[in-house]
């Protein structure tokens, strides 16, 4: 079974902060990504890693990094916490087999709460 | 700009009957697809896909049915039970440089009730 972790299940922060979020998994997989899911609003990606050290925007990026220094490890880095980041943080992995299609893996998320 | 809709934002069934939650797609690049399940406080368990190449896919009490020249995919639940309640997300990628993508809609919640 396809294994996805994330750091904390629950986090308050205060405004201004810099927050990390941990994502390990641990079936090799190449990619790795970072959604926040908000009521109403779905899954948005915010940022994906396709290889180690590369990423790319997903379709909320503005005030988010990534880093992936090893392949099973993905960090979301929240560089000044602000109230409207309060949000649902879902970490996921997939293999990338090409073109045959492709199934991403969640973790349990992250409930992050900034005051 | 939504390029995977689910219309209905909850859906409520009696267990043992029929659940059928409905998908919507724009961008006709998409060539797979997805289910997902979530429970509150739970990250997203993969359920059932289906490709492009296939107008149906089984497994179990679960069946996806894709109608892609209406751009359409349904998610049939047969029998409905209590657990199968939870948010039901539909989910696409296409082929070509960024496949490995997903588009969410914004899901359906799933109301089984015994």
């Amino acid at each position: 079974d396809v294994k996805v972790t994330q750091s904390s299940r629950y986090l308050v922060k205060r405004t201004g902060e810099k927050v990390f979020l941990e994502c390990v998994q641990d079936m090799d997989h190449e990619n790795m990504f970072w959604y926040r899911q908000d009521p109403g609003l779905g899954l948005r990606l915010i940022y994906f890693s396709y290889d180690v050290k590369m990423k790319e925007k997903g379709d909320i990026p503005e005030g988010y990094s990534v880093s992936r220094e090893k392949k099973e490890r993905f960090s979301l880095i929240l560089e000044s916490a602000s109230t409207n980041q309060t949000s649902m943080y879902l970490c996921a992995s997939s293999h990338n087999p090409g073109l045959a299609g492709d199934t991403q893996y969640f973790g349990p998320g992250t409930r992050l709460t900034v005051l | 700009d939504q390029q995977v809709k689910q219309n209905s934002p909850s859906l409520s069934v009696q267990e043992g009957r029929i659940s059928i939650l409905n998908c919507d797609y724009t961008n006709s690049m998409f060539d797979y697809f997805l289910w997902y399940k979530k429970y509150p406080a739970e990250g997203p368990t993969f359920l059932i896909s289906i490709s492009s190449i296939k107008d149906k896919n089984e497994d179990g009490r679960f069946t996806v049915f894709l109608n892609k020249s209406a751009k359409h995919l349904s998610l049939h639940i047969v029998p409905s039970q209590p657990g199968d309640s939870a948010v039901y997300f539909c989910a696409a990628s296409g082929s070509g440089g960024s496949n490995y993508k997903l588009t969410f809609g914004k899901g359906t919640l799933l109301t089984v009730n015994p």
